[in-house]
Order: C-alpha cells, then structure tokens, then sequence
C-alpha cells in the first residue's frame, strides 16, 4: 500500500511567520511531487510542483525534496490571513498512469 | 476553456437509488480520474481512464461504475447507493502521465439518506 503521511495539524502560525508543511512517502519508485491548496468547500488547486532533489522556489512558496529520505516539504514566507486553507502533499509514480496518492491533508490557520 | 465540469454539484439520494455524476473537459487531456473527499480526510481515488474505452480501478472502486466512450466525458455512475458513499466527490484531467498537472472539477457534494 503506497502512502503519504503529512504532519498532523491543525497548524496555526502568526501572520508574517513562515508556515512549515511536510510530507513523507513509502514508495521509493515516486518520481513527481506536487502540493495542493483547498480552500474550505472548494477543490484542490495546485500551487507548487518538484521533481528533482533540492529545493524549487516560486514567490513565497518553497518546495524542498529529499528522495533518499523520501521526503517533501512546503515552505510558506511571510504567512498571510489568505493562506488559510487545508494544504494537501500529492505524489505521483512514474508506472502509475499520472495517478496521485494523496495525503490526508494539513490545516493551516494564519492569524492576524 | 471551462476547463473541467462536473453536474450536479450537490445531491440527495434515498439508500438504494442510482445516480450519475457527469464530469466533461475541454482541453482534450487523455486521462482521467474520479476521487471521493470524506471529511477531514485526503483524496482517494475511485476509477480512472487513459483514454476512450479504456478503465481500470482506484483504490476504492466499490459500489461505483465508469465509461469512457469520448475523450471529454467521463461519468461516475452509483448503484445502490449507500450511507458510505456520503462523500464529495471530484472529477479531475491531465495530459499526460508523468509531469503534468492534474486539473480538478468544482465536485459534487453527495448526501446519502
């Protein structure tokens, strides 16, 4: 059974502060990596994608993976009161017909 | 493009009735998938298609159906419905089946009485 486990949540952080999100995998085959942002009531809408080890910065997100410990990570700059939202780790093998094995998911709570 | 769509966005249905949940893309993407949502929870994934006339299961395929007889449409079909699939569900595409990115419908809202 491929899984993905995030931490457990909800995660509450001032505004202004970096938010931290992270995410590990049992399937070493996984080769695509990707975070999901889903507002309350509303579908997922991707906001960050890696592929390669390292770390892959876009505005204030920051996406890290490390493959060898089979992990990945979401950096949040400068949290704001809109950053509010479950924050979903979604990882995709290489043989799996573009499916994605989700995680269950962290809430994330930006406060004034 | 609209993208991808999904009808009827929320739903009541008595135990034992059948119902389709429709889902249609147009950026002409070969695959697609159907998740269920319970709350609180992650996506998991019912069925999916890489292209017309072809399925094959997810991780939770019980009590659901699919075809795929055009590129644009795949609809998720309950028989039977159960409180189980209480649930919302997500219909969602892509291009291809490494790198791309999947794009998802509004989804439907289940309730089942």
């Amino acid at each position: 059974q491929k899984e993905v486990e995030q931490n457990s949540g909800p995660l509450s952080v001032p505004e202004g502060a970096i938010a931290s999100l992270n995410c590990t995998y049992s399937d070493r085959v996984s080769q695509s990596f990707f975070w999901y942002r889903q507002y309350s009531g509303k579908s997922p809408e991707l906001i960050m994608s890696i592929y390669s080890n390292g770390d892959k910065e876009d505005g204030r997100f920051t996406a890290q993976l490390n493959k060898a410990s089979q992990y990945v990570s979401l950096l949040i700059r400068d949290s704001q009161p809109s950053d509010s939202a479950t924050y979903l780790c979604a990882v995709k093998s290489g043989t799996s017909y573009g499916k994605l094995t989700f995680g269950q998911g962290t809430i994330l709570t930006v406060h004034p | 493009n609209a993208g991808v769509t999904q009808t009827p966005k929320f739903r009541i249905l008595k135990i034992g009735q059948s119902m389709t949940l429709q889902c249609t893309q147009d950026m002409n993407h070969n695959y697609m998938y159907w998740y269920r949502q319970d709350p609180g929870m992650g996506l998991k994934l019912i069925y999916y298609s890489v292209g017309a006339g072809i399925t094959d299961k997810g991780e939770v395929p019980n009590g659901y159906n699919v075809s795929r007889s055009t590129t644009e449409d795949f609809p998720l079909r309950l028989e039977l419905a159960a409180p189980s699939q209480t649930s919302v569900y997500f219909c969602a595409s892509t291009k291809g089946a490494t790198q791309e990115t999947q794009y998802f419908g509004p989804g439907t809202r289940l309730l089942v009485l």
